[in-house]
């Protein structure tokens, strides 16, 4: 079974240009989760979907940041326009939907991103 | 709100070392624990989790975890340490709440096995 696939695996833009961050779940999660972690420090839920729809986005960090999961399968973070302090590890992680908690989930290994 | 705090940031150890990675949390409920590991060029992946039970609970390549309740703790150990074990280590935790399992994580450890 195919994991949690994120690409690119690493990406340098310049300050103010846009980059858009995939993330494949394993097939048949309907939770879908992005977290970031800024180097040195913890990593830090951004926002989960169940299927297309939004459930939480309280760690979405300001409106420069798009997450979609278009037909509920692949999901993409656009930043826009990027800023240096947006650099960081973007994490993707999946789980699949159980009606209850105590869910598991899946990562990727995660995009690399570097604003300069 | 939960925190998870991880005082360890950098430990390093010969093989066939003991080893033990502190993590406490702040929260004021029931909560599920985790232990994700991230080898070097690798995915995060569960070494071991707490939902609810014994409170010691193994995990994968002899990894095993007691949760206290009454410190708010969940430290990590593995009794003899291989080179292969080198990684980053993350503490972390969530509310058994429905459609809110979004993960509180620790800011990390980073082991690294001498030879």
């Amino acid at each position: 079974e195919a994991g949690v696939t994120q690409f690119p695996s690493h990406s340098v833009i310049e300050k103010g240009q846009t980059v858009t961050l995939r993330c494949d779940p394993i097939s048949g999660h309907d939770n879908l989760y992005w977290y970031r972690r800024v180097m040195g420090k913890e990593i830090k839920f951004l926002l989960h979907f169940v299927k297309e729809s939004k459930q939480d986005e309280s760690g979405m960090p300001n409106n420069r940041f798009l997450a979609e999961r278009t037909g509920g399968t692949y999901s993409t973070l656009k930043v826009q326009p990027a800023e240096l302090e947006d650099s960081g590890v973007y994490f993707c992680a999946s789980s699949p939907w159980t009606g209850g908690s105590n869910t598991e989930a899946f990562f990727g290994q995660g995009t690399r991103l570097t604003v300069v | 709100a939960q925190s998870v705090s991880q005082h360890n940031h950098h430990v390093i150890l010969s093989e066939a070392a003991s080893l033990e990675l502190g993590c406490n949390y702040s929260y004021g409920g029931t909560v599920n624990l985790f232990w994700y590991v991230q080898y070097p060029g690798q995915h995060l992946q569960l070494l071991l989790k707490y939902f609810s039970g014994d409170p010691l609970v193994k995990g994968i390549k002899g990894f095993e975890a007691e949760f206290i309740k009454s410190k708010f703790s969940f430290n990590l150990r593995k009794p003899s340490v291989q080179w292969s074990d080198t990684a980053e280590y993350f503490c972390a935790v969530n509310p058994p709440n429905f459609g809110n399992e979004k993960l509180t994580f620790g800011t990390g450890t980073r082991l690294t096995i001498i030879p």
